[in-house]
């Protein structure tokens, strides 16, 4: 089955710089690639994704690249703010069997002051 | 729209105990998950639904029961927990299709404690 590795574990920035937390995958046949946020006591909520066919996609201060041959995958945060601290996750899917997720094993984000 | 929910918020469980945890979605989704949290593992799929009545293993079955009776309800049994069983649990329901339905909405999670 899929296996998705996520690195690294935490993170620590100052206000106002960048982040990048990246992501591998094993199954070529996956073709959807999400990242997900989840704060303290809450459940994780979809912030962008990707799909096998784009290279990348950008929302505002958030992009996420996809390298289908390096079967890789990162998240780039620009111009971070306290808000944005949180732990992320990426996941995989490929198509069929009911739209099943892999996670990786998830990001902390701390954006310092 | 409430989205999913999920019952109970928190539980404490002795070792042997059984239990249900209450999914539901008002979002007419076809598709539902239930997933388990750990320190340092992510999210790894339990069980998961792709309509009323149907039900398949995901990644950790071992242990779980799960139902899905009406289409926008999902449950989770433990039979006879484990403190294996220690975890928050994540429910997750999904519109079904590709394109641009593939994202999954979560609910709050519920903290479970086995002694």
């Amino acid at each position: 089955g899929e296996n998705v590795e996520q690195h690294p574990s935490t993170l620590s920035v100052q206000e106002g710089d960048s982040a990048v937390i990246k992501c591998t995958y094993s199954d070529s046949a996956s073709n959807y690639f999400p990242w997900y946020k989840q704060e303290l006591g809450k459940g994780p909520q979809l912030i962008i994704d990707i799909r096998s066919n784009v290279g990348e996609k950008k929302d505002q201060r958030i992009a996420v690249t996809l390298n289908k041959t390096a079967k890789h995958f990162s998240l780039h945060i620009t111009e971070t703010q306290p808000e944005d601290s949180a732990v992320y996750f990426c996941a995989a899917s490929r198509p069929g069997g009911g739209n099943k997720l892999t996670f990786g094993t998830g990001t902390q984000l701390k954006v310092e002051l | 729209n409430a989205g999913v929910t999920q019952t109970p918020k928190f539980r404490v469980l002795k070792t042997g105990q059984s239990m249900t945890l209450l999914c539901a979605q008002d979002m007419n989704h076809e598709y539902m998950y239930w997933y388990r949290q750990d320190p340092g593992m992510g999210l790894r799929l339990i069980h998961y639904s792709v309509g009323e009545g149907t039900t398949a293993k995901g990644e950790v079955p071992d242990g779980y029961n799960v139902s899905r009776l009406k289409k926008q309800n999902f449950l989770l049994g433990l039979e006879s927990a484990a403190p294996s069983q220690t975890s928050v649990y994540f429910c997750a329901s999904n519109f079904r299709g590709g394109g641009a339905d593939n994202e999954q909405f979560f609910g709050p999670g519920t903290r479970l404690t086995v002694l």
